[in-house]
Order: C-alpha cells, then structure tokens, then sequence
C-alpha cells in the first residue's frame, strides 16, 4: 500500500514562494502509470486541484494557477515537490499530495494534508 | 472552470437511501464517464469512494453506488448509517485536461 506524506513550512508570507514535498512510500514512483497530483483545500472549502506530474516528468497544471505553480519529480528520493511562488492570504489552505489513477481518473491514494498560512 | 454543483447538504434517518447530484457541463462530467466520488471526515484526507462514475474501490462498502445522466452524476448511499455522516466531494476530468471538483455536499445522519 502506498503511502504519502507532506512537509514543508507551514507559515509563508505574502509575496513568497511555498514549497512542499510528498515523500512516498510502499512503492516506486517511477514505476507505474499515476499522476502525482497536488490538491488543496482552504478552511471550510471545497478541494482545489493544483496540478499534477507524470512519472515521465510531464506536467500539468490548474489554468487559474498555472502562472506560479512548478511541480517536479525527484526519483532519487522517491519525491515529488510542489513550488507556489508570488503567494498571498487566498492561498492559505491544508495541501494535500496524492496519486492519481489515469484512466479512469480518481485520485486513489491521499496523504494527509499540510496546513499552510500565508501571513506576514 | 468553475466548480461543479452540489446540494450543502443532505439527510437521512439510519437504514434509509441519499442521493447526492452533482451537475457540470457538456465539458466535464458530460463529457467524459470520469467522475470520482470522495468521503472527508472533519480534520482527515479525503478518500475515494466511487470512480469512473460507477466503480468502487477494493474496500468501499457496497452501499455506495455512483450514476450519470447527461451532465448530472449522483451518488447513492443505501442502508445509511452513522459513519456515513461526513462531507462528500465529487470530480470530473474535464475535456481542457484538468479535474474539477464540486462544491462539496454535507450529509447528516438523522
């Protein structure tokens, strides 16, 4: 069974760029065929899809935030990383990293979110 | 893309059947039969429930069944019983490539 698991800093400020990591466990990412996706979710919300990185390293992203978003692929560390630069208080949320099933697409595997405050 | 439309919320009495809708556009849940299903207790990750419209996963309760019809998907939750209680979130991958997510419906166990 695989496992994901997020770190980073929890408190950003305004301006500044986010950074995340899912390190996952239980399995390669390299192998396979799943999308390492990035979803987030702001107090009280509803779930946001960020983006997401194939195993081949191509990538994907929300068009609303495809302006600041990078995501990448570290196999070495069996690692994927979520960078949000130019951020504000609207990207305050609980990120969550999970793997996503192609087709038929669902995101079957979720690690269990990271709060993040954008606060100066 | 805006959000996919969902009721705030939906109850029930235990042993009885929800539904909860979910309506997109011809671009989303009508365009494809891509739509997953969600649970979310407070405080924990969300867990799939049903995807490609009708399919549970290794584990899910057979109680959970999911539909479309046209740009409207539902999910169905018989024998209702108090673990049901928690949010419900359902998603479509969209003909841009992208996944959306509805507004996310609350349901109570009378």
């Amino acid at each position: 069974q695989v496992q994901l698991q997020e770190s980073g800093p929890r408190l950003v400020k305004p301006s500044q760029t986010l950074s995340l990591t899912c390190d996952v466990s239980g399995g390669s990412i390299s192998s396979g065929s799943y999308y390492w996706t990035w979803i987030r979710q702001p107090a009280g919300k509803g779930l946001e899809w960020i983006g997401h990185i194939y195993t081949s390293g191509r990538t994907n992203y929300s068009p609303s935030l495809k302006s600041r978003v990078t995501i990448s692929l570290d196999t070495s560390k069996n690692q994927f990383s979520l960078n949000l630069n130019s951020v504000t208080a609207a990207d305050t949320a609980v990120y969550y990293c999970a793997r996503g099933l192609i087709i038929p697409p669902a995101f079957d595997q979720w690690g269990q979110g990271t709060p993040v405050t954008v606060s100066s | 893309q805006s959000a996919l439309t969902q009721p705030a919320s939906v109850s029930g009495s235990p042993g009885q059947s929800i539904t909860i809708s979910c309506t997109g556009t011809s671009s989303d849940v009508g365009a494809f039969n891509y739509v997953s299903w969600y649970q979310q207790h407070p405080g924990k990750a969300p867990k799939l429930v049903i995807y490609g419209v009708t399919q549970r996963p290794s584990g899910v309760s057979d109680r959970f069944s999911g539909s479309k019809s046209g740009n409207t998907a539902s999910l169905t939750i018989s024998g209702l019983q108090a673990e049901d209680e928690s949010d419900y979130f359902c998603n479509s991958y969209t003909s841009s490539s992208t996944y959306v997510f509805g507004t996310g419906t609350k349901v109570t166990v009378l």
